[in-house]
């Protein structure tokens, strides 16, 4: 079965860049598949943050952004305010990333 | 808005089985497939089932195929999943989902809140 791996997590102080790497074990990732990303805040549900690699639905802030490239995707977090500490998944088809908690120093 | 409502949420012993709803609103509810998504305490996001938008299809993961059903009422704008020979394993925040579905694939745009699922005896 597919895997989506990402890092457990990565920190940044305020105002910092960060990146979340969300790599694909058998490479499907590079045969024309979208990834998208999710953001949970704590105790909350999911909310879309990036679809089609590099797409923000209306009312996200263009700090986030997302590239993907044959083997893997990410999602970049720039200016990083205190309110960006959340769980952030990727999806592809019928699997989630393992997820990545961002922490703000 | 769209709003997605779950309800139907509770604890139940192995082998027991439970049927969540998810309320469906703000939107052409037979125009979208739907999902349900779980999340076990302290994990992370696990798809459970699809279903697409006149219910014809219906995927499921292995783990809960044969034990879990996904069904839509289109009158009702309300979205089931119908679980049976629960498993510790299956206990999790269940979130239903609305699909967007283009070309090269499908996200979910819009998530309802979740309702607990508690198996233990």
């Amino acid at each position: 079965q597919s895997v989506l791996t990402q890092p457990p997590s990565v920190s940044g102080a305020p105002g910092q860049r960060v990146t979340i790497s969300c790599s694909l074990r058998n490479s499907n990732i590079g045969t024309g598949y979208d990834v998208h990303w999710y953001q949970q805040l704590p105790g909350t549900a999911p909310k879309l943050l990036i679809f089609a690699n590099k797409n923000r639905p209306s009312g996200v802030p263009d700090r986030f952004s997302g590239s993907k490239s044959d083997t893997s995707a990410s999602l970049a977090i720039t200016g990083l305010q205190s309110e960006d500490e959340a769980d952030y998944y990727c999806h592809c088809g019928d699997v989630f990333g393992t997820g990545t908690k961002v922490l703000v120093l | 808005q769209v709003r997605l409502v779950e309800s139907g949420g509770g604890v139940a012993q192995p082998g027991g089985s439970l049927t969540l709803s998810c309320a469906a609103s703000g939107f052409t509810f037979r125009s979208y497939g739907m999902h349900w998504v779980r999340q076990a305490p302290g994990k992370g996001l696990e798809w459970v089932a699809f279903i697409w938008y006149d219910g014809n299809i219906k995927n499921y993961r292995d783990s809960v195929k044969g034990r879990f059903t996904i069904s839509r009422d289109q009158s009702k704008n309300t979205l089931f999943l119908q679980m049976s020979s629960l498993r510790v394993d299956d206990t999790a925040v269940y979130y239903c989902a609305r699909d967007l579905t283009y070309g090269p694939g499908s996200y979910l745009d819009s998530w309802g809140q979740g309702t607990l699922v508690t198996v233990s005896s």
